[in-house]
């Protein structure tokens, strides 16, 4: 499963705008980026993914760099309840079980 | 709350014991997985049914481990004789499979089943 790296934790204010980075220069051409996030004591929630063009949802926009070997977050205004560990996630989506495999992701912690 | 309902959400056995976690996974959903977590890490895939078919298990999934899903809903995992190590969080996790018309399938997750074992 191809790796991605992302920063331990990342500190962020209430209402200002939080930019979560991944790296995965090994990214293949059938894998799509998919983030979730995990808040405390409960299981991991979809965010958002995305496979060339950036997307936007209700809950974060995803940007992805043209050569596709990083990927940026962005949560637009940062509130309390989104403290929790982001997962940037790469999977195939082609077939297979299309498990997820969860590296450490990032801890935020929003202030208010 | 995403529809995957795992029981029990809290188990304290004690060491040699069985246990056994249930999934209902979301109605519709035909594919299922188990996984597990410990402080501080991320989720570690367990295994995986498509139906009634478990098609994939990870090497971390013992010979005390059992996963069943035996009408393609509910699924059940035992751990038998049950190790110090064995205490984590065990997730179940659903999801449709992808049709040609439908790639990246979200993953839905429950909340969880704790495990501690003393």
């Amino acid at each position: 499963d191809a790796k991605t790296t992302q920063p331990n934790s990342m500190e962020s204010n209430e209402e200002e705008p939080v930019h979560l980075p991944c790296n995965h220069s090994t990214i293949s051409g059938t894998d799509y980026i998919h983030w979730y996030r995990q808040l405390p004591s409960q299981g991991p929630e979809y965010v958002i993914h995305g496979l060339t063009s950036n997307v936007n949802n209700r809950m974060a926009s995803l940007a992805i760099a043209e050569d596709r070997k990083s990927s940026t977050l962005i949560l637009h205004r940062a509130t309390l309840r989104d403290a929790a560990v982001y997962y940037c996630i790469l999977r195939d989506d082609q077939g297979g079980s299309e498990k997820l495999v969860f590296g450490k992701g990032t801890k935020l912690t929003v202030n208010p | 709350d995403t529809g995957v309902s795992q029981n029990p959400r809290h188990k304290i056995t004690k060491r040699g014991q069985n246990v056994t976690f249930r999934c209902d996974p979301i109605s519709e959903h035909n594919r299922l997985y188990w996984y597990r977590q410990t402080l501080g890490q991320g989720p570690e895939f367990l295994t995986y049914f498509q139906n009634e078919a478990q098609l994939e298990k990870s090497r971390l999934l013992s010979d005390r481990f059992s996963a069943e899903r035996p009408k393609g809903s509910f699924s059940t995992l035992e751990i038998q004789r049950t190790e110090q190590g064995d205490s984590a969080m065990y997730l179940c996790a659903s999801s449709l499979r992808p049709t040609r018309s439908l790639s990246g399938n979200t993953i839905y997750f429950g909340e969880g089943s704790w495990l501690t074992v003393v």
